[in-house]
């Protein structure tokens, strides 16, 4: 089936520092990937679009300058979070969306972000 | 935008019975739904989606219905199994576009 790889799973870094978190498809295509947020007991938010080649969409709220978005190739999105600060803390999560199924919505095992 | 509320944000139930979470949603129908399962500490993997135009879908001790007048899904678990403990998460595509927006969720614990 279809796998997702995000790297890295934990990352803990100082306020004020940059963190990048990748998010790779293995065995298949995808034109899009999705970032989501996902704070203690609570759903999963959207954060942005990424289409292969060109800019990220970002949803209402969700600052484009502090989570820069990069989708460079068929297989690859990366996520930077830029000026961490505590408050952005979180357990962040990618998706693939497979070219030849446009129902597939894959998963990665997420990353758990902490700025101290 | 699509509000889509699941009815229990926890939902205990004893070993071998069936276990039934609701997905409710308030706007358009979509032209289906999907439902997860999340672990602590993991991304969500996929369970089972249902279109619009299908009544109930069933994979192994899973089932899932999908009632576009009621705008209502339910999911039932059969026999079942503290393996089972987990968070489920109902996703619905937004209307013209492929982004998911996802439910609540649900933690089911499954007791011995």
């Amino acid at each position: 089936g279809a796998v997702v790889s995000q790297h890295p799973s934990r990352v803990i870094c100082k306020s004020g520092t940059s963190v990048k978190i990748e998010c790779r498809s293995l065995d298949f295509q995808a034109t899009t990937m999705f970032w989501y947020r996902q704070f203690p007991k609570q759903s999963l938010m959207l954060m942005a679009t990424s289409n292969e080649g060109s800019k990220a969409t970002y949803e209402q709220g969700v600052e484009k300058d502090k989570f820069l978005i990069n989708h460079a190739s068929l297989t690859l999105s990366t996520l930077t979070v830029t000026s961490a600060h505590p408050e952005d803390s979180s357990f962040y999560i990618c998706s693939a969306r497979d070219l030849e199924d446009i129902y597939g919505y894959t998963f990665g095992s997420g990353t758990r972000l902490t700025v101290v | 935008s699509q509000k889509i509320e699941q009815n229990s944000e926890a939902l205990n139930i004893q070993e071998g019975k069936t276990a039934t979470l609701t997905c409710n949603y308030t706007n358009y129908s979509p032209a289906y739904l999907q439902w997860y399962r999340q672990d602590p500490g993991r991304g969500p993997v996929f369970l089972l989606l249902i279109r619009e135009n299908e009544k109930e879908k069933r994979k192994e001790r899973l089932k899932v219905t999908f009632d576009t007048t009621l705008k209502q899904s339910l999911f039932h678990i059969t026999a079942s199994q503290p393996a089972d403990s987990a968070t489920y998460l109902c996703a619905l595509p937004n209307f013209g576009n492929e982004k998911l927006t996802f439910g609540t969720g649900t933690r089911l614990t499954i007791i011995p």
